[in-house]
C-alpha cells in the first residue's frame, strides 16, 4: 500500500513550456486534490475532484488544468509555465470517515525559469 | 481571502517546553478543524483533529483547544522534543458546498532546541 504517490519529484521548466504532474493513490479514495505550497501562504487548493470524470476549481485555478480519467489518478497540467508557478505541488486524496481526512503525497518541486 | 489565520509564523522553544500555535477562522459553517504536521521535504500528515461540539481533544502529547464563540482553536504540544521540529498547519472545512475542501492557515515553523 503506497498511499499517494507523485511523479516527478523535481522539475525545471523554461517559461512557456508545458508539463503534466501525475498523482496516483491506491486507497480507493473518491476525492482527490491538487495544492500548491508557497512560503508564508500555507497550502492553496488549485483544483479538486469528487469522483472519476469530475473536476472542479479551487482557490487558485488559473494557469492549470486537471483530468481524472481513472479513479486512482489525478493529473495536473501546466500548458504554458510562468515563473509565478514556481512552487511545491502536493496531491492529496480523501475518504469520508466522519470527516474528509486528507492524505498527502510527497510533493513535486517545480521551478520555472 | 484568507479564512483561516494562523500565528505565530515561527516559534522556538527549549526541549520540554509547551509551544502553542493559534488559529482563527471566519466561516461559521466550518465544522472540522484538523492540524497537519510537515517535515522538510515531506507532505503534510494529519496530526489531530477536532469538531466544534467539544472544547478540547488530546492525543498523546498533542492537545487541541477549541473556542467556538471566539472562532479560535489552538494546538498545544506538551513536553516538546527536538523531533517535534516541523511546520504545523491548521485547517478547517465544512459547509454544504465545500465539505470536502480544506482551507489552510499560513503555517508555523516550530523549532525545539535540545
Amino acid at each position: 500500500n503506497a498511499g499517494v504517490t507523485q511523479t516527478p519529484k523535481f522539475r525545471v521548466l523554461k517559461t512557456g513550456q508545458s508539463m503534466t504532474l501525475l498523482c496516483a493513490q491506491d486507497m480507493n479514495h473518491e476525492y482527490m486534490y491538487w495544492y500548491r505550497q508557497d512560503p508564508g501562504m500555507g497550502l492553496r487548493l488549485i483544483h479538486y475532484s469528487v469522483g472519476e470524470g469530475t473536476t472542479a476549481k479551487g482557490e487558485v485555478p488559473d494557469g492549470y488544468n486537471v483530468s481524472r480519467l481513472k479513479k486512482q489518478n489525478f493529473l495536473l497540467g501546466l500548458e504554458s509555465a510562468a515563473p509565478s508557478q514556481t512552487s511545491v505541488y502536493f496531491c492529496a486524496s480523501s475518504i469520508w470517515t466522519g470527516a474528509y481526512e486528507q492524505y498527502f503525497g510527497p510533493g513535486t518541486r517545480l521551478t520555472v525559469t | 481571502q484568507q479564512q483561516v489565520k494562523q500565528s505565530p509564523q515561527s516559534l522556538i522553544v527549549q526541549k520540554g517546553g509547551i509551544p502553542i500555535i493559534n488559529c482563527a477562522y471566519e466561516n461559521t459553517a466550518f465544522d472540522y478543524f484538523p492540524w497537519y504536521q510537515q517535515f522538510p521535504g515531506k507532505g503534510p500528515a494529519l496530526l489531530i483533529a477536532i469538531r466544534p461540539d467539544v472544547s478540547e481533544k488530546k492525543e498523546g502529547r498533542f492537545t487541541i483547544s477549541f473556542n467556538k464563540s471566539a472562532k479560535q482553536f489552538s494546538l498545544h504540544i506538551m513536553d516538546s522534543q527536538p523531533g517535534d521540529s516541523a511546520t504545523y498547519f491548521c485547517a478547517a472545512s465544512g459547509g454544504e458546498t465545500s465539505g470536502s475542501r480544506l482551507t489552510f492557515g499560513e503555517g508555523t515553523q516550530l523549532t525545539v532546541n535540545p
